[in-house]
């Protein structure tokens, strides 16, 4: 299983928005609708900020939103912050108990 | 307060076994599929084995099948990955994580294996 495609990096300044994409293929993210996104401060657990496709979980802030075009998913943060700075994964569930991650993109702020 | 705790992690020589371990509590472990993680240092994510609410189900990646083993006691709300032939590819810090809604919604603090030549 190969990894998700995104950008090494992605930078903007407080109060902008910025998106990252992650680009898979028909057998993850374009087959199924269980499209996530982690954030991951240094030396922290990952920690998960949007679940199928677009929901948000229990206090994570408006201001993160995803979604989902064929194979590509994408999370946008608007409104920039300083605690936004953090690498961010994306996963897709891919069949059979399996899931795939993404590359990893670091958010500088 | 859903709380998933890792350990078991250490130093082994290349070619050792290790058995890591996951402790859960604050929710229904026999409800949810499990999974561990595992991050290599200053690398990415990369899942690597995933084991079905009641534990016949398990999945692994190209990079671990047939050397690693997960498996789960509900009755003890445990999680457990046996590895064995360790190499140095394998040295990484270690996470279990609980599955909801095909997501990873949480996650152990993570236990590191360290592979010696």
């Amino acid at each position: 299983q190969s990894a998700l495609t995104q950008p090494p990096s992605a930078s903007g300044s407080p109060g902008q928005s910025v998106t990252i994409s992650c680009t898979g293929t028909s057998s993850d993210v374009g087959g199924y609708n269980f499209v996530a996104w982690y954030q991951q401060h240094p030396g922290k657990a990952p920690k998960l900020m949007i679940y199928e496709v677009n929901k948000r979980p229990s206090g994570v802030p408006d201001r993160f939103s995803g979604s989902k075009s064929g194979n590509t998913a994408s999370l946008t943060v608007s409104g920039l912050q300083a605690e936004d700075e953090a690498d961010y994964y994306c996963s897709s569930y891919a069949g059979s108990n399996n899931f795939v991650f993404g590359s990893g993109t670091t958010v500088t702020v | 307060e859903v709380q998933l705790v890792d350990s078991g992690g250490g130093l082994v020589q290349s070619g050792g076994s290790l058995r890591l371990s996951c402790a859960a509590s604050g929710f229904t472990f026999n409800n949810f599929a499990m999974h561990w993680v595992r991050q290599a240092p200053g690398k990415g994510l990369e899942y690597i084995s995933g084991i079905s609410y009641d534990g016949h189900d398990t999945y692994y990646a190209n990079s671990v099948k047939g050397r690693f083993t997960i498996s789960r006691d509900n009755s003890k709300r445990m999680l457990y990955l046996q590895m064995g032939s360790l190499r140095a590819d394998d040295m990484a810090l270690y996470y279990c994580a609980k599955d909801q809604n095909g997501a990873l919604d949480s996650w152990g603090q993570g236990t590191l294996v360290t592979v010696s030549s």
